[in-house]
């Protein structure tokens, strides 16, 4: 299957401290999906992307499509304490099914 | 706000006995998606269904599995001879259309086979 590459697979950071993301992989995808799962719970969407180049915020979100529709990019601005979880992108290329990626973990330290 | 439910949230079951995993997607949404996750590990498409058929599938659906939309609004994933390497989070999925597609998923249903 498509393997789309999460960096940095963890993160460790201060409350209020800014927060980046990305997402890379080998093939052109279509659209792509950010979620937020916590613990035990089903993956929560935060923000979609249909568009090379497009810029989207949701809050404190942004994300953007990349100009190569190769990679995806999400900055959470401001972190706060719930924000911690684990955040996955999913591509989607012309068939029916999301490719997940391989997620990066959130801790804020208060 | 619509959501996707899933039923049971947990199901322990014996190695090789069937289980039936149930889901009701958000009310107007037409396309349905069955997705897994290994313990601490990536979420992993197993299946879509849209117009009453499966659209596409993974190598993971096998023929152990299969899926129905037994009414308007349930929609099941039937292993049939539970191995032990399907012990998963099992993640039931819905959206709206394929232009611009958003993919809401359920709580999941933990499935442990002993």
């Amino acid at each position: 299957g498509q393997q789309l590459n999460q960096s940095p697979q963890s993160m460790f950071i201060q409350e209020g401290e800014d927060v980046s993301m990305n997402c890379t992989s080998s093939s052109i995808f279509n659209t792509w999906l950010w979620y937020k799962q916590d613990p035990g719970e089903g993956p929560v969407l935060l923000i979609a992307l249909y568009k090379a180049g497009e810029l989207t915020s949701n809050g404190r979100l942004t994300a953007q499509f990349g100009i190569t529709r190769k990679d995806s990019f999400l900055n959470i601005s401001a972190s706060i304490p719930s924000d911690v979880g684990i955040y996955f992108c999913a591509g989607q290329r012309t068939g029916n099914q999301f490719y997940f990626g391989t997620g990066t973990s959130l801790t804020v330290i208060p | 706000e619509p959501e996707v439910t899933q039923t049971p949230s947990h199901q322990v079951t014996q190695m090789g006995q069937e289980v039936i995993l149930r889901c009701v997607p958000i009310s107007n949404h037409l396309y349905f998606y069955w997705y897994r996750q290994i313990l601490g590990q990536k979420v992993e498409f197993l299946v879509s269904f849209y117009n009453n058929e499966i659209s596409e599938k993974s190598e993971i659906f096998d023929d152990q599995f299969s899926v129905e939309r037994p009414d308007g609004s349930n929609f099941t994933l039937k292993i049939r001879s539970t191995k032990l390497e399907d012990s998963a989070m099992y993640f039931c999925a819905s959206s709206h259309s394929r232009a611009e597609e958003k993919l809401f998923f359920g709580s999941g249903t933990q499935l442990s086979v002993l």
